[in-house]
């Protein structure tokens, strides 16, 4: 497609599961990153790829969060031991330059 | 401690008329603005920036101001249209180009246009 595509586009899980979300970046997009959107807030910065270089991770709010991005093109967000304040719409982007952003549709996380 | 700030959660204006959304920032090393506007279970989409050398930046129905000595921002939408209720966020970037923190989003206002 041309477009950032995530998935699932909805996850329920259980509190203590552990959780991945798959990101697909526009073909060609050398940065990649993760944002989450949590009820009522804005777009919180969570980790941030460039090429080949080491992702910034200062946004994940735990070590419990990680990500990896293979071949520099897909993208997983791994979760641990999820908990309820996880709950959130956790949104991909992919970028040619630093400014503008093309965002995924998201993957809507609850965690019961 | 927020460093783009959207102080209006909603605003609500009559189909025709103009929309103004504001949008404050904290940080004098920010030195490009954008707006994304984002409809319910789809991601943002880019809707128009503006760099700080500028102050005014238009695309059709869309126009950005920027006030640097004030840190704002405002974004014009006239004529307003049914299509236009979203959700727009105000982002910001150091034009430094680390790319390190990608943009700062404000938590968004909700537009409603109302017939």
């Amino acid at each position: 497609g041309a477009g950032v595509s995530q998935s699932p586009s909805n996850k329920v899980t259980e509190k203590g599961k552990d959780v991945e979300l798959r990101c697909d970046p526009i073909s060609g997009h050398t940065a990649l990153y993760w944002y989450r959107q949590s009820l009522g807030q804005g777009l919180e910065f969570l980790i941030y790829f460039q090429g080949n270089s080491a992702p910034d991770k200062s946004g994940l709010p735990s070590d419990r969060f990680s990500a990896e991005r293979t071949g520099g093109s897909v993208s997983t967000l791994t979760i641990q031991r999820t908990q309820q304040e996880d709950s959130a719409v956790y949104l991909c982007a992919s970028s040619s330059d630093y400014e503008k952003l093309f965002f995924g549709s998201g993957t809507q996380l609850s965690v019961l | 401690d927020q460093q783009v700030k959207q102080n209006s959660p909603s605003l609500s204006v009559q189909e025709g008329r103009i929309s103004i959304l504001n949008c404050d920032y904290t940080n004098s090393m920010f030195d490009y603005f954008l707006w994304y506007k984002k409809y319910p279970a789809e991601g943002p989409t880019f809707l128009i920036s503006i760099s700080s050398i500028k102050d005014k930046n238009e695309d059709g129905r869309f126009t950005v101001f920027l006030n640097k000595s004030a840190k704002h921002l405002s974004l014009h939408i006239v004529p307003s249209q049914p299509g236009d209720s979203a959700v727009y966020f105000c982002a910001a970037s150091l034009y430094s180009g680390g790319g390190a923190d990608g943009l700062t989003f404000g938590k968004g206002t909700h537009l409603i246009i109302q017939p």
